[in-house]
């Protein structure tokens, strides 16, 4: 399978803890996006990279929330003391080199904070 | 800020109908707008990607349409069938950006 791939698909969590998702993007596609999706409404911009940079941030990534990328490959975005407004589904897409203009998108992490 | 409205929210519809779903976007510097199918609880899949310089893209039973001076895209369903029921999202980057801002979409029905 050469699709983003987005781990865990599923995650439940108490208030206060902490969450870590991973994303490996398509081989070779040089940018990665991160998007936030509550029940109802289209996804949101939260960061995106380019390789190891991290090019923009929204202001919906506040500080609990922190992204990163190492190698330029796979990349994970970690949540700090979830709390309930952070239910969510999190996606992750990617796009190559020579055509920024369209993303692929993963199946995304739908996190559950009780 | 680039705002994307679609209309209708959704829609309900019995199998072989020819469907129309209508995007509708603020700033219309924009790179090119794309059409994504999400279904339940899943993630995005493209169905078109339409260029700025250019006014449709095709594939298969879909056809999107591109109007930047007015700010339009239309995503048009030939013979619509049960498989297609799913919600249909329109993205459209702005401001000289990739970064593309999306519509709440349209939750399709297509009923036997």
């Amino acid at each position: 399978d050469t699709g983003v791939s987005q781990d865990p698909r599923h995650k439940i969590t108490k208030r206060g803890q902490n969450v870590t998702f991973r994303c490996d993007p398509i081989s070779e596609h040089n940018r990665l996006y991160w998007y936030r999706q509550t029940l109802g409404q289209g996804p949101e911009f939260l960061t995106y990279f380019q390789n190891e940079a991290q090019l923009e941030k929204s202001r919906l990534l506040s500080d609990r929330f922190s992204a990163e990328r190492p190698k330029g490959s796979f990349s994970t975005l970690e949540i700090q003391r979830t709390e309930q407004g952070d239910s969510a589904m999190y996606l992750c897409a990617s796009s190559p080199l020579l055509n920024y203009n369209e993303q692929f998108f993963g199946p995304g992490t739908r996190l559950t904070v009780l | 800020k680039q705002e994307v409205t679609q209309i209708p929210a959704a829609l309900s519809v019995p199998e072989g109908e020819n469907l129309v779903l209508n995007c509708s976007f603020t700033d219309s510097a924009i790179y090119n707008l794309q059409w994504f199918r999400q279904d339940p609880g899943k993630g995005l899949t493209s169905l078109l990607l339409i260029q700025s310089s250019q006014r449709e893209q095709t594939s298969g039973r879909l056809n999107a349409s591109l109007d930047k001076s007015s700010g339009r895209s239309t995503l048009y369903i030939a013979a619509s069938q049960p498989g297609d029921s799913a919600t249909y999202l329109c993205a459209v980057p702005s401001g000289g950006s990739y970064i593309p801002t999306f519509g709440r979409g349209t939750s399709l029905i297509v009923h036997p």
